[in-house]
């Protein structure tokens, strides 16, 4: 059973550092092809991604965000790590990180999420 | 960035009853596209990949269809439980994965 669980401060000061951990279990991010990702919910709003972490170490980050994002992982401890430098209260959402599986498509893979975690809510306030 | 637009906003249907979801991407995402349902308090959950393969253990009255830029979500007979938010998501071009705004699906 695949299961991720989200970890963090719930409570971050503007320009601070926030450092969030996605402890997963299941899966290996050593396995070819396994990939984990961050989005995250405003309240009231919709999802957003923010970074993605491959098997092989590659990562991807949302353009918008690519300067305050930063993602890492520890296969020995099946954990994700994602850092967000100077938060800002139109940061404060629920964030979520998520398995992503993959479709083999006329020769190419794409990948779509397809386990969750159940988020960790973060509010951004002196 | 791809933008992915959804429609309408908030539906009302009645228990029993068809309901269809309309996603529309700004440019051709081919049928790399799924379909998330959230419920409040909750983390998406995701139902439908490829466009149109149902996600393990998602019941058949949930069914995805299109390709290119348009694409819909039916449920054909609405149990109390599908009443939620519904989102889709393209992957076909990373980073970024885009999101819809979301369909709300209420209780009429």
């Amino acid at each position: 059973q695949v299961t991720l669980r989200e970890s963090g401060p719930a409570l971050v000061k503007p320009t601070q550092t926030l450092t969030l951990t996605c402890s997963f279990s299941g899966f290996s991010l050593s396995t070819n092809g396994m990939c984990v990702s961050w989005i995250r919910q405003p309240p009231g709003k919709a999802l957003e991604c923010l970074a993605r972490i491959d098997w092989d170490d590659d990562k991807f980050y949302s353009p918008s965000l690519k300067t305050r994002l930063a993602i890492s992982k520890d296969t020995s401890k099946n954990q994700v790590v994602l850092t967000m430098t100077n938060m800002d209260p139109v940061d404060a959402a629920t964030y979520y990180c998520a398995r992503m599986s993959r479709q083999l498509v006329r020769g190419k893979y794409y990948y779509y999420m397809d386990v969750w975690g159940k988020g960790t809510t973060v509010t951004v306030s002196s | 960035e791809i933008v992915m637009t959804q429609s309408p906003a908030t539906l009302s249907v009645s228990p029993g009853e068809r309901a269809t979801l309309s996603c529309r991407a700004s440019q051709s995402v081919s049928s790399n596209l799924a379909w998330y349902q959230q419920k409040p308090g909750q983390a998406p959950r995701l139902l439908i990949y490829g466009a149109s393969t149902r996600a393990t253990g998602i019941p058949v009255r949930f069914s995805g269809s299109g390709s290119g830029t348009e694409f819909t979500l039916t449920i054909s007979s609405l149990q109390s439980e599908d009443f939620a938010v519904y989102y889709c998501q393209q992957y076909n071009n990373w980073p970024p994965a885009t999101f819809g705004q979301g369909t709300k699906l209420e209780i009429k």
